[in-house]
């Protein structure tokens, strides 16, 4: 079965770099999604892509955060200049189409560690 | 404002007996809901899911009963099996949104 795949499975970056999280969706999906989970909470939203182009985003996704398709397969999240509470598990997802009918399916995650 | 609440953060209960998880939401214009498994150290898989034009949908062990009036799903599991421990995420979703709406998830461990 196709699955949604994320690399690293841990990342760990030093406060105020930049870091890119990768993502590699089932391949006939056309929406495109990122969660992120810390530690001990809830599965949050921050942005989901469709077209090329951001369709929605949380409060959460600020100046700092942008995403990217560049290559027709990957998908990527980009936090620009990383703060200790950026620390959390970040997963990918995407749908054959809107969330409005059916599910998503996420990638295992990657573990981002801010030191 | 948290729009879909899961109030039991855990749950026990024997092999072979029912579990039943709960959630409640707040926003009316919700109209998908969905049930996610989750593992440590894996991503949400998705479980079982119900269009707000329904009030119940079953698959296998499964079934997913809405409750629009109330605004609440539950999730039962009969029989529970041990491999079924894990996090249960209720989600939701509106029309024309890019996104599901999660609660904060309950543990279920069923005990051998």
């Amino acid at each position: 079965e196709p699955e949604v795949t994320q690399t690293p499975s841990h990342q760990v970056t030093q406060m105020g770099q930049e870091v890119i999280l990768r993502c590699v969706p089932i391949s006939n999906h056309l929406y495109f999604y990122w969660y992120r989970q810390i530690l001990g909470q809830k599965v949050e939203f921050l942005v989901s892509f469709y077209n090329n182009e951001i369709s929605e985003k949380s409060e959460i996704f600020d100046d700092q955060f942008s995403v990217e398709r560049p290559d027709g397969s990957n998908f990527t999240l980009k936090i620009r200049s990383t703060k200790l509470e950026d620390s959390a598990m970040y997963f990918c997802a995407s749908s054959e189409a809107g969330v409005s009918n059916q599910p998503q399916h996420f990638g295992d995650g990657t573990r981002l560690s801010i030191l | 404002d948290q729009q879909v609440k899961q109030n039991s953060p855990s749950l026990s209960v024997q092999e072979g007996r029912i579990s039943i998880l709960n959630c409640d939401y707040t926003n009316s214009m919700f109209d998908y809901f969905l049930w996610y498994k989750k593992y440590p150290a894996e991503g949400p898989t998705f479980l079982i899911s119900i269009s707000s034009i329904k009030d119940k949908n079953e698959d296998g062990r499964f079934t997913v009963f809405l409750n629009k009036s109330a605004k609440h799903l539950s999730l039962h599991i009969v029989p529970s099996q041990p491999g079924d421990s894990a996090v249960y995420f209720c989600a939701a979703s509106e029309i024309s949104a890019g996104k599901s709406t999660f609660g904060d998830g309950t543990t279920l461990t069923v005990k051998p």
